[in-house]
């Protein structure tokens, strides 16, 4: 069965810092791939979806990037964090050509 | 572009009570529609879908049916439970990309 796992589940950060989140699929090949986040009070944004290895496309303008280096690994970075980053980052995959998509546990990233 | 509205929270209920969460959307072409249910500090689960019209989804007790004609995917419940309380989102899904509504928490009081 597929599973997902994106980590760390929890972490404080100070403004300016750097910021990786990672994210794996195991069990399915050629997944697409999503970040989104949640806002406190707020609803879940889009912000980065993969078709593919190295391909990217960003929903929003901001001060987060995406990467994929490999078929089922995708990781959210920043290379200074704003106080505005803080929310809760879920990772997410679908069967390429299916419109199902299943979550990650998310990430709580506070920016301090 | 792809949109979806529902129903503004929070909404509190007792146990047994019958729960209404409205959600409708706004698409090019005919996207399939899912709720997902989020509980206190966990990832979002699906917890029902339709593909197309007409289609109803279930599940755990919760039915939503995919209404063309209002472009609607209200979700119910007959009889709620304490441990129903959650935030619920309402979203659709159109060449790949899923699009949430903004998210309706629900609590059930005993």
């Amino acid at each position: 069965s597929q599973t997902i796992h994106q980590w760390p589940a929890t972490l404080v950060q100070p403004v300016g810092s750097p910021l990786s989140l990672e994210c794996t699929v195991e069990g399915t090949s050629n997944p697409n791939l999503y970040w989104y986040r949640q806002a406190a009070g707020r609803g879940l944004q889009l912000l980065f979806y993969s078709v593919g290895i190295g391909q990217i496309s960003s929903e929003v303008p901001q001060n987060l990037s995406a990467s994929r280096p490999q078929d089922r690994q995708f990781i959210l970075s920043s290379k200074k964090l704003l106080l505005s980053d803080s929310g809760f980052y879920l990772c997410a995959w679908s069967v390429n050509g299916r419109n199902t998509i299943y979550f990650g546990e998310g990430s709580w990233l506070t920016v301090v | 572009g792809d949109s979806v509205t529902q129903m503004e929270g929070p909404v509190t209920l007792s146990e047994e009570a019958f729960l209404t969460i409205n959600c409708t959307y706004t698409a090019t072409g005919y996207p399939s529609l899912f709720w997902y249910v989020q509980y206190p500090g966990e990832g979002l689960q699906l917890l029902l879908k339709a593909t197309k019209a007409d289609d109803k989804g279930s599940n755990k007790g919760f039915e939503a049916t995919y209404r063309k004609e209002t472009t609607s995917f209200h979700l119910e419940k007959g009889s709620v439970q304490v441990s129903d309380s959650a935030v619920y989102f309402c979203g659709g899904t159109s060449y790949g990309k899923l699009t949430f509504g903004q998210g309706t928490i629900l609590t059930v009081h005993p």
